[in-house]
Order: C-alpha cells, then structure tokens, then sequence
C-alpha cells in the first residue's frame, strides 16, 4: 500500500536558520509532489508542486525553495528563515496526472521565533 | 490564491442531524475534492466528484456539482460526534490542487 512519511511533526527554528523538511514517498512510482502551507485557521496554499525529478514548479514567491532529488522524495528548504514563514507545512501526492486523490502527510508545524 | 469560497464558515449541528456546506469556485475545473481535517492534523480525502458528473455518494457524505453555477455542496447525514472536523474543497484544475477556506463542523452530542 502507498504511504507518504513527512517529519519533523514540529520545529522550533530562530530567525535566519535553515530549513529543511523532507517528505517521502512508498509504494508507488512516478508520483506528482506537493508541498502546501496552512495558516492558522486557514485553507491551504499551494507552494511548490513536481512532476517528476528535478522538475519544480514554485505557485508563490517567498523564501523558500523545493526540489526533488529522487523519485519519491521531496524537500522544502530555506537559506534564512523569516518569522512569517512559520505555519502547518504538507506534503501530498497524487498519481494521476489530473490531481486525483491527493494523499497528505500528517504535516510538520513550524514556528519561528 | 485560493479559488474556492465555503459557505458557511462555521456550523454548529446536535448529533443525529444533517450538515450541508457549500463550495463556489471560478474557474473550470477537471474535478472537486472534498476533505475534512481534525484539529493540528493532514487532511483526509472524503470523495472526489468528476466535472462531468453531477452527484455522487459514500456512506452518509452526498456530493453535488453544478458546473454552471461553479459550485458544489456536500451534506453529512446523520451527524456524529465524531464528525467534528474542518472541511475542505478543493478544485483540481490539471497538477494544482486549489483549497478554500474551509468550514469548521461542530456536532455536539
């Protein structure tokens, strides 16, 4: 069966630090990637979405960057982060290519102080 | 940004009852997805409704989309305690799956 594993479930991280979350995939091949962002009691905003390795799409510019260095694995990341950066980040998959039945990770809440 | 608008934002039912929230979008779409999230947790597909369908069912969750007014609705019968949850549409529009704002569901017991 298809899994998606996202950690950490939550991080503390100061002003200017890096970041890097990674979600995976199992149990399946070739999946469409996404990484989303949720305010506070908010709907989700699509932040960077793949098709395949090395191919990234990026929805909203900010401070933050993706890639996808294998098949089922994806990457958020950032050089120096902003406290607006902080919010629910997760991470879905998809097969069919019009977005079917997305699948979502249990996401990874980051706060920045 | 976000495409889909929900209406109400907030909905609070007794047990037993049934829950309608409604979803409009404003662009064509392949397909809307409907999700709910418990409180700080991922979200869980419920049903997926195609652009050329017009109803669709799964357990006590009725979908409806109506294409030309770009809206959909869902309805949870019977409602349950633990039915407590945001719920999500979603429209799906080639790669990009695009959320609303989401309704927060209470049914008190």
């Amino acid at each position: 069966s298809q899994t998606i594993h996202q950690w950490p479930a939550t991080l503390v991280q100061p002003v200017g630090s890096p970041l890097s979350l990674e979600c995976t995939v199992e149990g399946t091949s070739n999946p469409n990637l996404y990484w989303y962002r949720q305010a506070a009691g908010r709907g989700l905003q699509l932040l960077f979405y793949s098709v395949g390795i090395g191919q990234i799409s990026s929805e909203v510019p900010q401070n933050l960057s993706a890639s996808r260095p294998q098949d089922r694995q994806f990457i958020l990341s950032s050089k120096k982060l902003l406290l607006s950066d902080s919010g629910f980040y997760l991470c879905a998959w998809s097969v069919e290519r019009r977005g079917d039945g997305y699948t979502f990770g249990s996401g990874t809440r980051l706060t920045v102080v | 940004s976000q495409q889909g608008e929900e209406d109400p934002q907030a909905l609070s039912i007794q047990e037993g009852e049934n829950a309608t929230m409604n979803c409009s979008y404003k662009t064509s779409i392949n397909n809307l997805q409907w999700y709910r999230q418990n409180s700080g947790r991922g979200l869980v597909h419920l049903i997926l409704i195609r652009s050329n369908e017009r109803e669709k069912h799964s357990g006590r969750l009725r979908v409806t989309l109506d294409t030309s007014k770009k809206s959909s609705s869902l309805l949870i019968t019977a409602s349950r305690a633990a039915d407590t949850a945001s719920y999500f549409c979603a429209t799906a529009r080639f790669y990009r799956l695009t959320f609303g704002e989401g309704t927060q569901l209470t049914v008190n017991p």
